[in-house]
């Protein structure tokens, strides 16, 4: 079990540019989420998926960001364009949906920083 | 909405017990998690408890939960520097999705 593998473990962009993340869930699982993490707002759940289906996108902060999962096995997380206020360290973290006990399996996350 | 509110530090001398507190305002949570997350790694789940326990213990970890109160703690016996990193509480109610507290930064110092 490789676990959730996300890509790349940090970014450096200037404002304006786009930025995509990815992550690889855990094979089997079937629940997808992103997260936001900074200092000043803790951990903030930003969008998941069902069965590679959008359920609760509240969590996005903009248009300007947005999330696809086009099979089981991947998802992206792109910001376009990026601004310095979106610098944090973005997680993906999977789960199986339906049993009793599901916790979540973060990935090691990505570091953004917006210029 | 589901709160789950945590104190964001705590120090303690290496060897020491470590008691790190969570409380939540969902009565219909069902699992109750602490994770761990180490500098630079995502989350990684600790432990767990269901909501009709009100004890599990697991090596040096003992968690405690108080259902009346909604109140969860987790206890470290005889701390070591390598449990230095911050804590998060969750839970899961009638959603499954679960509710993180800020988490506790927990510094281990000789």
């Amino acid at each position: 079990d490789a676990g959730v593998i996300q890509s790349p473990r940090h970014e450096v962009t200037e404002m304006g540019q786009e930025v995509t993340l990815r992550c690889k869930p855990i094979s089997g699982h079937n629940s997808l989420f992103w997260y936001r993490q900074t200092m000043m707002r803790g951990l903030e759940l930003l969008i998941y998926f069902n069965n590679n289906v959008p359920i609760d996108d509240s969590g996005m902060p903009e248009d300007r960001f947005s999330a696809k999962m086009p099979n089981a096995s991947f998802s992206t997380l792109k910001i376009q364009p990026s601004e310095p206020r979106d610098s944090a360290v973005y997680f993906c973290a999977s789960s199986h949906r339906d049993r009793g006990v599901s916790p979540l399996h973060f990935g090691n996350g990505t570091r953004l920083t917006v210029t | 909405g589901e709160d789950v509110e945590q104190s964001l530090f705590l120090s303690v001398r290496e060897g020491d017990s470590s008691v790190i507190n969570c409380t939540y305002t969902d009565s219909s949570s069902t699992y109750l998690y602490w994770y761990k997350q180490e500098p630079g790694a995502g989350l990684q789940l600790l432990t767990y408890i269901f909501s009709n326990m009100d004890m599990k213990q697991d090596q040096r970890l003992t968690v405690l939960l108080n259902k009346k109160d909604k109140h969860l703690s987790l206890r470290i016996a005889d701390t070591q520097t390598g449990d230095s990193a911050i804590y998060f509480c969750a839970e899961t109610g009638g959603s499954y999705i679960p509710t993180f507290g800020r988490g506790t930064s927990l510094i281990v110092h000789p």
